[in-house]
């Protein structure tokens, strides 16, 4: 088991470019969320997947915001067009349902995009 | 709608003393609760959960949390803190027996242990 993991950790990009992040969640979790953390405030909820069904979306994932887990297993969260509003840290979390340690969500250490 | 409520910023604490760091919440029905730390540049990392049960909850690295359903509080307690324990901790909370899963967070509370 090595954790959630997400790439890239660190994306520096300019205003009015497109840019994708990537989560792998624990192996065999079957939830995996996306949540954004900007500076001295706690994680805000943007979407939710079980399997490969997004079940829940936030106000916060606007338009240019999209969440894709094809396969069930990793997810991509893409930006388009982002704006410099759009600097934070976004974390994933994964967790199981119907087995084992359920309603915990593990996080990864995140993507730190910076808009410029 | 659920929130969650951390009144300090920041705790300061001597190595060696005991620690709390607050927590009130505010959801419609029965809660989950969760405590969770951030190191500088990491993601956050579990702690501790309640869901049913003993009002007192054990966690990890020597980390309590109290529920108290009448305050709606749910604290968060070491008996000995060490200096490194001084990280960013938040408290999160979610409806039970609800189909929502999203966490709602509080702000966060910094706590220093002093050598």
């Amino acid at each position: 088991d090595t954790g959630v993991s997400q790439n890239p950790r660190h994306k520096i990009t300019k205003r009015g470019q497109n840019v994708t992040f990537r989560c792998d969640p624990i192996s065999e979790h079957n939830r995996l969320y996306w949540y954004r953390q900007t500076l001295g405030q706690g994680p805000e909820f943007l979407t939710y997947f079980q399997n490969e069904a997004q079940l829940e979306k936030s106000r916060l994932l606007s338009d240019r915001f999209s969440a894709e887990r094809p396969k069930g297993s990793f997810s991509t969260l893409e930006i388009q067009r982002t704006e410099q509003g759009d600097s934070a840290m976004y974390l994933c979390a994964s967790s199981s349902y119907g087995t084992g340690d359920t309603d915990t969500q593990y996080f990864g250490p995140g993507t730190r995009l910076t808009v410029l | 709608a659920q929130s969650v409520a951390q009144p300090e910023d920041q705790v300061n604490v001597a190595e060696g003393n005991p620690l709390t760091v607050k927590c009130t919440y505010s959801v419609s029905g029965n809660p989950y609760l969760f405590w969770y730390v951030q190191y500088p540049n990491r993601g956050l990392q579990f702690l501790l959960k309640y869901i049913t049960g003993d009002n007192l909850v054990k966690g990890s690295y020597g980390f309590e949390a109290e529920f108290n359903k009448s305050q709606t509080s749910f604290h968060l307690k070491k008996p000995s803190a060490l200096v490194s324990d001084s990280a960013l901790y938040f408290c999160a909370v979610r409806p039970l027996n609800t189909g929502f899963q999203k966490l709602v967070f509080g702000t966060g509370t910094r706590l220093l242990v002093s050598p």
